[in-house]
């Protein structure tokens, strides 16, 4: 089956730039959603289609697809950004989510 | 606005079933939507279990296959989930969430309920 692999966590200073990678096979070859979820809530599209976002989408996220990788950037991080964040793609007609990534903003 | 409500019994029994309706508001079911249950175990990532369109097509996670139905009530606007054989291990926060067309045929996740807490035990 196809896995999906983030690391658990990521830590950023307020104001700086945080990356979140995802990887898997050929995942160039697939388009990718990541989803922001804070505690107690129910996830939140950010990105889709590698790197479209949403509308009420505050344009410091960003996102990549290439190669092996994809990745989530958030520019100027924000204390409100601190979440876990998964990433999300279609194996054929199967969902898939990679494993979730802590942000801490400290 | 489309929202969706998440219901059903908050406590299963091992091996018994689990079922949840999802209720469809704001927009039509019939819609180029496909509408899918995602779980969270507690502390733990999003395991999508499966889809449905309204055409009635399913597609399911395999690993899951064998003990999940989704099925489609045009007339109440609701889609209902059903996993049999239960255990302890499924004991999670189950999310019914719309998915949405980007270009050709892929589909994004772009609205989610706010979930049923579902326990498994005796």
């Amino acid at each position: 089956s196809y896995e999906l692999t983030q690391p658990p966590s990521v830590s950023v200073s307020p104001g700086q730039t945080a990356s979140i990678t995802c990887s898997g096979d050929k995942l160039g070859n697939k388009y990718i959603c990541w989803y922001q979820q804070k505690p107690g809530q129910s996830p939140v599209l950010v990105i889709y289609q590698d790197n479209k976002r949403p509308s009420g989408i505050p344009e410091r996220f960003s996102g990549s697809n290439s190669g092996n990788t994809a990745t989530l950037t958030i520019s100027g991080t924000q204390a409100m950004d601190e979440a876990d964040y998964y990433c999300q793609a279609w194996d054929d007609t199967t969902g898939v989510f990679g494993g979730g990534t802590k942000l801490t903003v400290l | 606005q489309v929202q969706l409500q998440e219901s059903g019994p908050g406590l299963v029994k091992p091996s018994g079933t689990l079922s949840l309706t999802c209720a469809v508001s704001g927009g039509s079911i019939s819609s180029d939507n496909w509408w899918s249950w995602v779980r969270q175990p507690p502390g733990k990532g999003l395991e999508w279990i499966g889809e449905i369109y309204h055409s009635g097509t399913t597609n399911y996670n395999p690993s899951l296959k064998s003990r999940v139905t989704i099925s489609i009530d045009k007339s109440k606007n609701q889609v209902s989930l059903r996993l049999s054989s239960v255990t302890a291990a499924d004991t999670a926060v189950y999310y019914c969430v719309r998915e949405t067309v980007a270009v050709r045929s892929y589909y994004y996740m772009d609205v989610w309920g706010k979930g049923a807490t579902v326990t498994v035990s005796s």
